[in-house]
């Protein structure tokens, strides 16, 4: 399995641009995590899909962020507008049923 | 206010010698607690893991020890490799099942001296 895949890998923008992250989660996986690591506040939950469906938004921080998920096999973030303090790694992560979470390589989103 | 922490943000061993990382939680009602390992560029991937009902868990070279009591969890690594170098997160949740509600500490960057 190709594992969880995320693109870009990288993104540099201007503030005030849309952003859209994408990710695709291991086959089979019914449940999506959104992350975003910074230095101040670690690894925090942005958001958490089961089965397409989103469960719980309350980590995503204002409503210029958005996520959607189709269908089982792709979900996107989208920044609108974005600014300078989004600048972060944000990870994609699935899992199956109770098992581990499997996470991506993540998206490094630069800001200017 | 940081619920689960991690109060040493670098490490530096000597390959074959012992690391030991360091984990503090504020809440009570943590029941379940993860170490995750992560290498630069790459996402963080789970390590072991320690249900509050043991004190130990072992896998391998990977020992996690829990002291309910003090809230405090450790990592220890026996011996290290270089191949240990990466940043090593410490999360906690409420419960096994739970992982939308798992708290990560800011990590601890591990440099296994050759």
């Amino acid at each position: 399995d190709a594992g969880v895949i995320q693109s870009p890998r990288h993104e540099v923008t201007e503030m005030g641009q849309e952003v859209t992250l994408r990710c695709k989660p291991i086959s089979g996986h019914n449940s999506l995590f959104w992350y975003r690591q910074t230095m101040m506040r670690g690894l925090e939950l942005l958001i958490y899909f089961n089965n397409n469906v989103p469960i719980d938004d309350s980590g995503m921080p204002e409503d210029r962020f958005s996520a959607k998920m189709p269908n089982a096999s792709f979900s996107t973030l989208k920044i609108q507008p974005s600014e300078p303090r989004d600048s972060a790694v944000y990870f994609c992560a699935s899992l199956r049923g109770y098992n581990e979470q499997f996470f991506g390589p993540g998206t490094r989103l630069t800001v200017l | 206010d940081q619920q689960v922490k991690q109060n040493s943000p670098s490490l530096s061993v000597q390959e074959g010698r012992i690391s030991i990382l360091n984990c503090d939680y504020t809440n009570s009602m943590f029941d379940y607690f993860l170490w995750y390992k992560k290498y630069p560029a790459e996402g963080p991937t789970f390590l072991i893991s320690i249900s509050s009902i043991k004190d130990k868990n072992e896998d391998g070279r990977f020992t996690v020890f829990l002291n309910k009591s003090a809230k405090h969890l450790s990592l220890h690594i026996v011996p290290s490799q270089p191949g240990d170098s990466a940043v090593y997160f410490c999360a906690a949740s409420p419960l096994k099942t739970s992982y939308d509600k798992v708290i990560f500490g800011p990590g601890t960057s591990l440099s296994v001296i050759p």
